[in-house]
């Protein structure tokens, strides 16, 4: 059985750029939702992907966009990054919503 | 707006003690309750999940949950020092999306 994988792992960025990560869900499972963790917090939900529709969002701005594809995999994109928009960003993927099983993670950094 | 109180710790105790890690949460609505570990620079790792009142044992973890008090526990018996890690409580509530919200994690730190 194939967990849940993210790419890149790590990627830096200056502001203003956007970034795109990249998420494949385990075996099986057809939800996905993103996570934002910053250091020393909890995961904070960005928003989830249920059959391809958005099934939820978190306190995030527009420019926190995503989609999921038919094979259930995912992107997270960021537009006009911010110093701020470092941190670790979490891919979890589920059968019907949970429980939920996460990557390894992409940690961004913003110069 | 959903709340998911830990208290951040650190929680240090001997090899070979129970560690006792709590978490409070404040939505009366909330039916499923997990217990992740995340090593420092790693991922969350699921390690125990509870829908009803009472206690559930997997191995050395036993998670305690009391709907009433608005309380959910881990209790790790027989602590290593391989146990040393973050533990976050998560609660979701049900109704067609289940996304749980994270509490900030109690830092354990077991000492040979």
């Amino acid at each position: 059985e194939t967990g849940v994988t993210q790419s890149p792992t790590h990627l830096i960025k200056t502001r203003g750029q956007q970034v795109t990560l990249r998420c494949s869900s385990q075996s099986g499972h057809n939800t996905v939702s993103w996570y934002q963790q910053a250091l020393g917090q909890g995961p904070q939900f960005i928003f989830q992907y249920y059959r391809e529709e958005e099934n939820g969002r978190g306190n995030f701005p527009p420019r926190f966009s995503g989609l999921q594809f038919p094979n259930y995999s995912s992107e997270l994109n960021v537009n006009a990054l911010e110093l701020d928009d470092s941190a670790l960003y979490l891919c979890a993927s589920s059968l019907d919503g949970q429980p939920q099983h996460f990557g390894d993670g992409t940690r961004l950094s913003i110069l | 707006q959903k709340e998911v109180e830990q208290n951040s710790g650190p929680l240090s105790v001997p090899e070979g003690a129970i560690a006792s890690l709590n978490c409070t949460y404040s939505d009366r609505g909330s039916q499923s309750f997990f217990w992740y570990r995340q090593y420092s620079g790693k991922s969350p790792e699921l390690i125990m999940s509870i829908y009803s009142n009472g206690d559930k044992e997997d191995g050395r973890f036993t998670a305690q949950l009391n709907k009433a008090s608005q309380y959910v526990s881990l209790l790790i018996r027989d602590s290593q020092p391989s146990d040393s890690a973050t533990y976050l409580c998560a609660v979701s509530t049900s109704g067609g999306s289940y996304i749980p919200t994270f509490g900030r994690g109690t830092s354990l730190i077991v000492h040979p």
